[in-house]
């Protein structure tokens, strides 16, 4: 069965600075998307950033930016020039291309990022 | 944003009584998902739906039921509430995977407390 770990249940950085949060995950697949979440504290969860399993390519989205490292399972996530408003959780997920057709997303346990001033 | 709501946004119950929270979405899409939110355990899929009145369970669906009938609405019932299905409860939906729609979008969630 495939697992996602997040190993940082909590971490803070200085507002301006870069955050690297970590996520790793376990599959026998070779085809799947990876995702990172926000869920800031008014609990909405909000799609961060995607990738895809076959790009090599890290995904970028403005300030936020992946590591894929596929023969590592590594999916970490970069945020650069950290704001205030990127306090909250983040959760890394993962979905695999099942040939039943269905869709299922698993989850990490998340990371609270802290922002201070 | 997609448009997801849930209902009721809150709610207390007693353990023993039935409860349905309802995801309502106007984006036609054909995947919805219920989790529930816990500290230490981050998200876990209860039921999913792939089609009208097509669902499948997920990793933690025992006590919990859901139905489709119509493709913007699915429902989450528990049952028989009890303490440990105390908890914060999202839907979330997804279009048919591939190209720039594959991802979930997320409803705002529903706080339920059972005493």
């Amino acid at each position: 069965a495939q697992t996602v770990t997040q190993s940082q249940p909590e971490m803070s950085v200085q507002e301006a600075e870069t955050v690297t949060l970590s996520c790793t995950y376990d599959t026998s697949e070779s085809d799947y998307y990876l995702f990172w979440y926000k869920q800031p504290p008014s609990r909405q969860m909000i799609l961060v950033i995607r990738q895809e399993a076959y790009k090599q390519q890290n995904a970028t989205e403005n300030r936020f930016s992946v590591n894929f490292q596929k023969a590592a399972k590594s999916f970490s996530l970069k945020i650069s020039d950290s704001q205030l408003g990127d306090a909250a959780m983040y959760f890394c997920a993962y979905r695999r291309d099942p040939v039943s057709g269905t869709y299922k997303y698993i989850f990490g346990t998340g990371t609270r990022l802290k922002v201070l001033a | 944003d997609a448009g997801i709501t849930q209902s009721p946004r809150h709610k207390v119950t007693e353990t023993g009584t039935p409860v349905t929270l309802r995801c309502h979405q106007t984006e036609n899409h054909r995947y919805m998902y219920w989790y529930r939110q816990d500290p230490g355990h981050g998200l876990r899929l209860i039921h999913y739906s792939y089609g009208v009145k097509d669902t499948d369970k997920g990793e933690v669906s025992d006590g919990y039921s859901v139905s489709r009938s119509k493709t913007e609405d699915f429902l989450l019932t528990l049952e028989s509430a009890t303490s440990s299905q105390t908890s914060v409860y999202f839907c979330a939906i997804s279009a048919q995977p591939g190209g720039t729609q594959e991802t979930q979008y997320f409803g705002p969630g529903t706080r339920l407390l059972v005493l």
